[in-house]
């Protein structure tokens, strides 16, 4: 497709719930980002990868966040026992090239998101 | 502790006046700044950068311009058009963390 497309758009899940957000990056980006949104604010990195590698998942706020890119291609966030403090919009991001080399004039393309509400 | 700070949540604009969009960052390391666009239920999209050896830098309506000293950027866009309206982000990096560090956004508004 022509951008980064991401599923489902809306997701509402009962509180202790798994969740999974798909993330479909443009064809041929190298680098791969998620990020969470919470209302009001900006976004927060949660989790790199180029290719298939995880580079960087340092900002995953706890182990029950896990993300995976398996043939460098969609990429998968996992929430288990989804809590209420979780409910954010979840953002995928591509680039051509990756850090440090595309660090500048490699912007990030982001897809619409997913917004997670957790009761 | 906010790196990068966008003070003003929202900022209205008469259409075809300038608009100044401020944005202010603690981090004496970040040498790379961006601004991103972003209209309801769609996400963020790149709109203007710059680099730290610069003070400037211009593309049509969009001009950054950066203070280093005071630690200070800032985004006018001139003449404002109503697809102008969106909330702005400023984002900052550095090469010994290549992670974005986004501020909280500013909402303009362009009245007609």
């Amino acid at each position: 497709g022509a951008g980064v497309s991401q599923s489902p758009r809306y997701k509402v899940a009962k509180r202790g719930q798994d969740v999974a957000l798909r993330c479909d990056p443009i064809s041929g980006h190298v680098s791969l980002f998620w990020y969470q949104q919470a209302l009001g604010q900006g976004p927060e990195f949660l989790t790199y990868f180029q290719n298939e590698a995880q580079l960087d998942k340092s900002g995953l706020p706890s182990d029950r966040f896990f993300a995976e890119r398996p043939e460098g291609s969609v990429s998968t966030l996992k929430i288990q026992r989804t809590q209420q403090e979780d409910s954010a919009v979840y953002l995928c991001a591509s680039s051509l090239l990756g850090p440090p080399r595309g660090r500048k004039n490699s912007p990030l393309h982001f897809g619409n998101g997913t917004r997670l509400t957790v009761t | 502790d906010q790196q990068v700070k966008q003070n003003s949540p929202s900022l209205s604009v008469q259409e075809g006046r300038i608009s100044i969009l401020n944005c202010d960052y603690t981090n004496s390391m970040f040498d790379y700044f961006l601004w991103y666009k972003k209209y309801p239920a769609e996400g963020p999209t790149f709109l203007i950068s710059i680099s730290s050896i610069k003070d400037k830098n211009e593309d049509g309506r969009f001009t950054v311009f950066l203070n280093k000293s005071a630690k200070h950027l800032s985004l006018h866009i001139v003449p404002s058009q109503p697809g102008d309206s969106a909330v702005y982000f400023c984002a900052a990096s550095s090469d010994s963390n290549y992670q974005l560090i986004w501020g909280a956004g500013t909402k303009l508004i362009i009245k007609p």
